[in-house]
């Protein structure tokens, strides 16, 4: 497809489960990014991958979240034994040359 | 610490009529900002962008305006209309670093 795409759409897990949220940038775009919004605020930076350099991971919350990206290819954000606190919208978006980013649809994760 | 602030978190504006939002941020190194747009359910998607070079950038009904000095831009919209209904968030990075920093966003409301 065209854009950035991410599953799945909605995810709806008991607290202490482990979760994987997938994301497909565009294709070429050498920059992928996570971003977490919960309800009422603004996007929260996760994790930033650039071509073969090492990520930036100073956005992840706790050693909960991991993310891997295959190449410059699909990225996976994993959270493990999710809490509450947790259930929010996981963005992905993904970026070429410039500074602006594209972004999926979003997962909505929702812990109970 | 929030680098980036939207300080109105809804407004509401006749149809017609121009729409203004507000962005401020606190970091003197933030040298290029960006304006997203996201419907409810969807990703955001860029709408305009400035740099620090210039104080102003217009792109059909939307204008970004930039005062460094005071450390504050917004976004105009004029005419208003309807589909321009969403939540507004304004963004900043440093020019060689592509990671963006989100304000909370404004929620837009076009009234017919």
């Amino acid at each position: 497809g065209a854009g950035v795409s991410q599953s799945p759409s909605n995810k709806v897990t008991e607290k202490g489960k482990d979760v994987e949220l997938r994301c497909d940038p565009i294709s070429g775009h050498t920059a992928l990014y996570w971003y977490r919004q919960r309800l009422g605020q603004g996007l929260e930076f996760l994790i930033y991958f650039q071509g073969n350099s090492a990520p930036d991971k100073s956005g992840l919350p706790s050693d909960r979240f991991s993310a891997e990206r295959t190449g410059e290819s699909v990225s996976t954000l994993t959270i493990q034994r999710t809490q509450q606190e947790d259930s929010a919208v996981y963005l992905c978006a993904s970026s070429g040359n410039g500074y602006e980013q594209y972004f999926g649809p979003g997962t909505r994760l929702t812990v109970t | 610490d929030q680098q980036v602030k939207q300080n109105s978190p809804s407004l509401s504006v006749q149809e017609g009529r121009i729409s203004i939002l507000n962005c401020d941020y606190t970091n003197s190194m933030f040298d290029y900002f960006l304006w997203y747009k996201k419907y409810p359910a969807e990703g955001p998607t860029f709408l305009i962008s400035i740099s620090s070079i210039k104080d102003k950038n217009e792109d059909g009904r939307f204008t970004v305006f930039l005062n460094k000095s005071a450390k504050h831009l917004s976004l105009h919209i004029v005419p208003s209309q309807p589909g321009d209904s969403a939540v507004y968030f304004c963004a900043a990075s440093v020019i060689g670093n592509e990671k963006l920093t989100f304000g909370t966003g404004t929620r837009l409301t076009i009234i017919p």
